[in-house]
């Protein structure tokens, strides 16, 4: 077990462009999270999953952000028609549903 | 809402003191869980400790302790014998049944 990863660690784009990331969660965690962090801030909740199914998302999350988790294994997060407000690092985390969560090392996008 | 605010940007402390990290958080539930994590320059959160709201006693990990009021819904932690490593960001986090709000965090430097 490799702990959860995140593709790609780093992300440069022009403004008006979609991007994805990627999360790979630990295997046997059945619920992930996706969180927003900006500098100086502790991470913002966006979206988390059970399984396959999105059980919640922020009030936050503009209709240009989607995520999915196909199959309850690895989950992506897009940004449509990304804006200078996007640039931020975005976290993943698992969790087996117990207490605590698992993250990973974050993707930063930079958005110009 | 639930709310989580630490009051202390940056703290300093000297290399094998004792420095405590103040953390408040606002809540109408009466079981809930609350984190410390610890986010290395450049490197991704770990828990550093846990604490369950109905516990009264106050949680303990080697190095690390927590002074849990919950009556005046205050959560510190203590870090003894500090040491370099444990300079990082530390974020207090509160969650309650599925979602996870963290503070903005303080940022502890160690000195040698």
């Amino acid at each position: 077990d490799t702990g959860v990863s995140q593709n790609p660690r780093h992300k440069i784009t022009k403004r008006g462009q979609n991007v994805t990331f990627r999360c790979d969660p630990i295997s046997e965690h059945n619920r992930l999270y996706w969180y927003r962090q900006t500098l100086g801030q502790g991470p913002e909740f966006l979206t988390y999953f059970q399984n396959e199914a999105q059980l919640e998302k922020s009030r936050l999350l503009s209709d240009r952000f989607s995520a999915e988790r196909p199959k309850g294994s690895f989950s992506t997060l897009e940004i449509q028609r990304t804006e200078q407000g996007d640039s931020a690092m975005y976290l993943c985390a698992s969790t087996p549903g117990t207490y605590e969560q698992y993250f990973g090392p974050g993707t930063r996008l930079t958005v110009t | 809402a639930q709310t989580v605010t630490q009051s202390q940007p940056e703290m300093s402390v000297q290399e094998a003191e004792t420095v405590t990290l103040s953390c408040t958080y606002d809540t109408s539930e009466s079981d809930y869980y609350l984190f410390w994590y610890k986010q290395p320059p450049s490197r991704q959160m770990i828990l550093v400790i846990r604490q369950e709201a109905y516990k009264q006693q106050n949680a303990t990990e080697n190095r690390f302790s927590v002074n849990f009021q919950k009556a005046a819904k205050s959560f510190s932690l203590k870090i003894s014998d500090s040491q370099l490593g444990d300079a990082a960001m530390y974020f207090c986090a509160y969650r309650n049944f599925n979602k996870f709000y963290f503070g903005s965090g303080t940022k502890l430097n160690v000195k040698p």
